[in-house]
């Protein structure tokens, strides 16, 4: 079956510009969760989204934002881009039920995102 | 700061022998996953222990979970060069509804050498 697509996988940016990331899930797939890996930081949550709504957020500033399609596929955008913004952005959809808590399934990741800013 | 730390932060072995990697956190959990990472790759599901489980097998990968002391440990027996990669422990926070985000460790970066 079709894994998770990232897209573009490698882009490079000055400061100031803004970015969207696009990531296409496994067909079943609800939830998409987005992360930021860096050297420095590791993978930090920035957010997951169900069924188009976002139901949780990591501590990132508000120039990070994402959303999700009725399709499931999903967009990240960061604007006012920083140098530290360099990463590799990685999404993670989940088959899930959206039941409550404690019932949190794999993660299947795509390739990821590598951004550059200079 | 990240839920989860894990040591030693890089491991090198030669092939044949058995990987150790630790795993502690600081929260109620219920349940840890170990991940996998090839360089510059994303990550790749391993293993998934409950709260309620002390140790699960997977192939040559032995998981197991200590919840009194907050710490998990992965064993990677008979390793393989092909095993070289960064290891993760992933930990969800047992909480109210819609808090259930998986928190990354630290990472080991294992390196096998043939």
């Amino acid at each position: 079956k079709a894994g998770v697509t990232q897209t573009p996988r490698y882009l490079i940016k000055t400061r100031g510009q803004q970015v969207t990331l696009s990531c296409s899930p496994i067909s079943g797939h609800r939830s998409v969760s987005w992360y930021q890996q860096t050297p420095g930081q590791g993978l930090q949550f920035l957010f997951e989204y169900f069924s188009e709504t976002q139901r949780n957020k990591g501590n990132f500033p508000g120039r990070f934002s994402g959303r999700q399609f009725s399709n499931s596929r999903s967009e990240m955008n960061v604007s006012t881009l920083e140098l530290g913004d360099s990463a590799l952005y990685l999404c993670a959809p989940r088959r899930t039920s959206g039941r409550a808590a404690g019932d949190t399934g794999e993660l299947f990741f795509g390739e990821g995102s590598r951004l550059t800013v200079l | 700061s990240q839920q989860g730390e894990e040591d030693p932060q890089a491991l090198s072995i030669q092939e044949g022998e058995n990987a150790t990697m630790n795993c502690s956190y600081k929260t109620s959990i219920n349940n840890l996953q170990w991940y996998r990472q090839n360089s510059g790759r994303g990550l790749v599901h391993l293993i998934l222990i409950r709260s309620n489980e002390r140790e699960k097998h997977s192939g040559r990968l032995r998981v197991t979970l200590d919840t009194s002391k907050k710490s998990s440990s992965l064993l990677i027996t008979a390793s393989r060069a092909a095993d070289t990669a960064s290891y993760f422990c992933a930990t969800d926070f047992r909480a109210t509804y819609n808090t259930d985000k998986l928190i990354f460790g630290t990472g080991t970066r294992l390196q096998v050498f043939p």
